[in-house]
C-alpha cells in the first residue's frame, strides 16, 4: 500500500536549520513529485514547494525560496526538506504529499506530518 | 498569486443536513480545483479533484461543482465522520494556494 512516512518531531533553536525526511513505499517513487506543505498551529495549509523525484528539479514558493532546500535520494525513495534560519513562527506541522508527474497537482497521499517546534 | 477564499469560515449543522461550502478564486482557474478534508491531528484527505471528480473511496454524499472562479463542495446528508475542516486548493498557476478552510461541526 502507498505510504509516505515522515521523520519524527523536532525542536530547534531560532536561527538553526531543520531537515525533515519523507520515505515513500508502495509506488514508483520516480513517477511522482513530492510536495511540502506547512501548517502553523490552528492555521491553514501553506504550500512550500515541490521536487521532481525523477529529475531532482525543484520549484519553491517565493516566500521560502531563500531558505528552503528540497532534495531526494532515489536509492532509498526518500525526499527531504531542509528549512534554515528558523524563527519562532516557523513552529508548525510539515507535511509531504505526492502528486503524479504530468498530472494535475492533486495530493492523493500525504505523510503523517512532522511537528517542528522553534523555541529558545 | 491566485487568492482563494472560502465561505463560510465555519458552520454548525445537524446530522443529515445538506451542507454547502463555497470557494472562490480571484481569477479564472478553469476546473483546477481540489477539495480536502482534514480532521484534528491528521493529514488532509483528498475528496474531490478537477472540481467535480470524486476520489476513489470517498462517499457519494460528497460532490463538487463549479468552473472558473466559483466552486462548491456539497455534503448531502451530514454524517458524524464528516466533521472537520475543509480546504479548497487551486493548481492552475504556481504557487499552489489553498483556501483558508471551513470548519464543520455539529449544531
Amino acid at each position: 500500500q502507498v505510504q509516505l512516512v515522515q521523520s519524527g518531531a523536532d525542536v530547534k533553536r531560532p536561527g538553526a536549520s531543520v531537515k525533515v525526511s519523507c520515505e515513500a513505499s508502495g509506488f514508483t517513487f520516480t513517477d511522482f513529485y513530492i510536495h511540502w506543505v506547512r501548517q502553523a498551529p490552528g492555521q491553514g495549509l501553506e504550500w512550500m514547494g515541490r521536487i521532481n523525484s525523477n529529475s531532482g528539479d525543484t520549484l519553491y514558493a517565493q516566500k521560502f525560496e531563500d531558505r528552503v532546500i528540497m532534495t531526494r535520494d532515489t536509492s532509498i525513495s526518500t525526499a527531504y526538506m531542509e528549512l534554515s534560519s528558523l524563527k519562532s513562527d516557523d513552529t508548525a506541522m510539515f507535511y509531504c504529499a505526492r502528486d503524479v508527474l504530468g498530472g494535475g497537482t492533486v495530493f492523493d497521499y500525504w505523510g503523517q506530518g512532522t511537528l517542528v517546534t522553534v523555541s529558545s | 498569486d491566485v487568492q482563494m477564499t472560502q465561505s463560510p469560515s465555519s458552520l454548525s449543522a445537524s446530522l443529515g443536513d445538506r451542507v454547502i461550502i463555497t470557494c472562490q478564486a480571484n481569477q479564472d482557474i478553469s476546473n483546477y480545483l481540489t477539495w480536502y478534508q482534514q480532521k484534528p491531528g491528521k493529514a488532509p484527505k483528498l475528496l474531490i479533484y478537477d472540481a467535480s471528480n470524486l476520489e476513489t473511496g470517498v462517499p457519494s454524499r460528497f460532490s463538487g461543482g463549479g468552473y472558473g472562479t466559483t466552486f462548491t463542495l456539497t455534503i448531502s446528508g451530514l454524517q458524524p465522520e464528516d466533521l472537520g475542516t475543509y480546504y479548497c486548493q487551486q493548481h492552475d498557476n504556481p504557487p499552489i494556494t489553498f483556501g483558508p478552510g471551513t470548519k464543520v461541526d455539529l449544531k
